[in-house]
């Protein structure tokens, strides 16, 4: 069965630092791997998209890689800001199932 | 560009009552999905869809039907509503770029602001 994990539940750092949060997932067929943010009471957004065939992705202060053989990825942001407070969610998608799989997510603050 | 659109954004039904879901995307995209979101089981996969005519179950289906006869909509039906589907429901939409056989390659997925839905 499919399944992604997410650890922390939930982290507090103070503004400035530099975080890493952390996705497993167990299906090595993967196709995709995204993280998304969500605000409460709101859509998730796409932050990034790592295609199988890649290694990581970036956009601005935010980096993701991607390691298939270990079977996980990871979101990393530089230079947290309280604006960066949310939930971060990772998501797999199987080549084998069609199915894109959500992992629970990392609820983030950033205090001032 | 309204993205995904999806209606109503709350609504309130008594046990035994039907409803649908409206979901409809302006992006041409193949690939559209429904899930729920409940505290502390994440985001959970009921049905989706990578073309029209063409729909499959996903990790929770049962008590949800769906049906994809447009590109644009992707409606989620409710047969009898039950206390336990009390959550809050989104469509997501993305592009289908590659297809081998069953298996398919989706871009960015896009979702909906979500459907707040409470069964009495």
């Amino acid at each position: 069965k499919q399944e992604v994990t997410q650890i922390p539940a939930a982290l507090s750092v103070p503004e400035g630092e530099n975080l890493v949060l952390n996705c497993s997932f167990t299906d090595s067929a993967i196709y995709n791997l995204q993280w998304f943010r969500q605000d409460p009471g709101k859509g998730l957004t796409s932050l990034l998209l790592i295609q199988s065939s890649q290694r990581e992705q970036t956009s601005g202060r935010l980096n993701a890689s991607l390691d298939k053989s270990s079977g996980r990825s990871t979101l990393y942001i530089a230079a947290s800001q309280p604006g960066d407070s949310a939930t971060y969610l990772c998501a797999s998608g199987s080549s084998n199932t069609g199915k894109l799989i959500f992992g629970q997510g990392t609820t983030l603050q950033v205090k001032p | 560009n309204a993205g995904v659109t999806q209606t109503p954004k709350f609504q309130v039904l008594k046990t035994g009552q039907s409803m649908t879901l409206q979901c409809a995307q302006d992006m041409n995209h193949e690939y559209m999905s429904w899930y729920r979101q409940d505290p502390g089981m994440g985001l959970r996969l009921i049905h989706y869809s990578v073309g029209a005519g063409i729909t499959d179950q996903g990790e929770v289906p049962n008590g949800y039907n769906v049906s994809r006869s447009t590109t644009e909509d992707f409606p989620l039906r409710l047969l009898s509503a039950a206390p336990s589907q009390t959550s809050v429901y989104f469509c997501a939409s993305s592009s289908v770029y590659m297809r081998t056989g069953r298996h398919f390659n989706t871009g960015e997925l896009f979702f909906g602001e979500g459907s707040r839905l409470t069964v009495l």
